[in-house]
């Protein structure tokens, strides 16, 4: 139980354009999904909090208007990076909790390199 | 403002002994603390999570202790294994927050046969 995926897996885009990342909680309802970023050898850095339905709650230097999130179902975020630069290519995971456990259950991750 | 500090960034140890990483913190009384595994180019998956009234939780091979006084979380892999070869991360909720988390930088172990 407890399955989260991710799509894509890994995405290629060019400079200028937008990538569109899904996160679904496979086998469970997510009150609450987070997007985070991960730089090699680095540790997780958290983005943003999703709440299904309403507006996502980003950290202090997140950009809203460039990682546009929307959280349209129990099920279901996605992260969208917009107008993208070099500077955005990361590795992006995602991760959902119940609302009875304080475990977070991550994505396998989407490997964006922007050229 | 809350810091987690993992006490190496690399381990290594041989097949069948105890692997030990240790997580600090300070400037913070976290209500629990989780533990996480991750495999290079996957996300982090769930091991354990002690909560500040526990001083010890077991997993099959796996140990955590929670140390609130020293503000300290030791977690141990017994009769370690090569599979065991990952990068583990702990996790405190982010202060005024029930959910969100805030993570270290993480131990990579090697096992080695």
């Amino acid at each position: 139980g407890a399955v989260v995926s991710q799509h894509p897996s890994r995405v290629i885009c060019k400079s200028g354009t937008s990538v569109k990342i899904e996160c679904r909680s496979l086998d469970f309802q997510a009150t609450t999904m987070f997007w985070y970023r991960q730089f090699p050898k680095k540790s997780l850095m958290l983005m943003a909090t999703s709440n299904e339905g309403s507006k996502a709650t980003y950290e202090q230097g997140v950009e809203k208007d460039k990682f546009l999130i929307n959280h349209a179902s129990l099920t279901l975020s996605t992260l969208t990076v917009t107008s993208a630069h070099p500077e955005d290519s990361s590795f992006y995971i995602c991760s959902a909790v119940t609302s009875s456990l304080t475990e977070q259950y991550f994505g396998p991750g989407t490997r964006l390199t922007v050229t | 403002s809350q810091k987690i500090e993992q006490n190496s960034e690399a381990l290594n140890i041989q097949e069948g002994k105890t692997a030990t990483l240790t997580c600090n913190y300070t400037n913070y009384s976290p209500a629990y603390l989780q533990w996480y595994r991750q495999d290079p180019g996957r996300g982090p998956v769930f091991l354990l999570l002690i909560r500040e009234n526990e001083k010890e939780k077991r997993k099959e091979r796996l140990k955590v202790t929670f140390d609130t006084t020293l503000k300290q979380s030791l977690f141990h892999i017994t009769a370690s294994q090569p599979a065991d070869s990952a990068t583990y991360l702990c996790a405190l909720p982010i202060s005024g927050s029930a959910r969100q988390l805030t993570f270290g930088s993480g131990t990579q172990l090697t096992v080695l046969p």
